[in-house]
């Protein structure tokens, strides 16, 4: 099956730093999903990107589904932005079973 | 309009025991989900229902049953829990592939 990997699997940064995480999959990859786990465990969605390119506030994502991966932007980042993001898709466009990355824990400094 | 809701929170049970952890969704979603989290782990699939009155095998079923009791509810039960099922449960939904998912809150399990 798919596997997925994400880098970098930590990163501390300085409040308004920008930083770019990134999703490898292992093959083609459709449904692709961003979260954040914020440091109470609830799951947010992000973006739901299977190609293209979304911008949402300080955060957007792009997804080259034929080089299969997928990128995170954060820009001007806050200490709410630390947590854990994943990454997540499926096999093909009308799977129902998705593959999560492992995430990238990210800590945020004042 | 609560979205996706688990109970209980939290639960702690002796090797051996049964319990049955609830989720239900108030989104019109046609599909839900039970996913596993461990440390330092991404989610892995339990089992999922892709309608009312269908389920199937995830990546992990083994261990656990689930009901789609109705188009809100989809609950997973553990037969004799062992110590190996200690995790975070999520219960996730939405209105079919190509569609995001939403997660409810999850339901930390230790079992002892």
């Amino acid at each position: 099956g798919i596997q997925v990997e994400q880098s970098p699997p930590d990163l501390i940064l300085q409040e308004g730093a920008n930083s770019t995480l990134r999703c490898n999959f292992s093959d083609s990859v459709n449904n692709l999903q961003w979260f954040h786990q914020n440091p109470w465990g609830q799951l947010i969605n992000l973006f739901y990107i299977p190609s293209g390119t979304k911008q949402n506030g300080r955060l957007s994502a792009t997804t080259v589904a034929t080089e299969r991966y997928s990128l995170l932007y954060i820009s001007s980042s806050q200490t709410t932005d630390s947590g854990v993001y994943f990454c997540a898709g499926g096999a093909t466009s009308g799977t129902y079973k998705y593959i999560f990355g492992t995430g990238t824990r990210l800590k945020v400094l004042a | 309009n609560a979205g996706v809701t688990q109970t209980p929170k939290f639960q702690v049970l002796k090797t051996g025991q049964s319990m049955t952890l609830q989720c239900a969704q108030d989104m019109n979603h046609n599909s839900m989900y039970w996913y596993r989290q461990d440390p330092g782990m991404g989610l892995r699939l339990i089992y999922y229902s892709a309608s009312e009155g269908t389920t199937d095998k995830g990546e992990v079923p083994n261990g656990y049953n689930v009901s789609r009791l109705n188009k809100r509810e989809f609950s997973l039960r553990l037969e004799s829990a062992a110590p190996s099922q200690t995790s975070v449960y999520f219960c996730a939904t939405h209105r079919g592939p190509g569609y995001e998912q939403y997660f409810g809150p999850g339901t930390r399990l230790t079992v002892t």
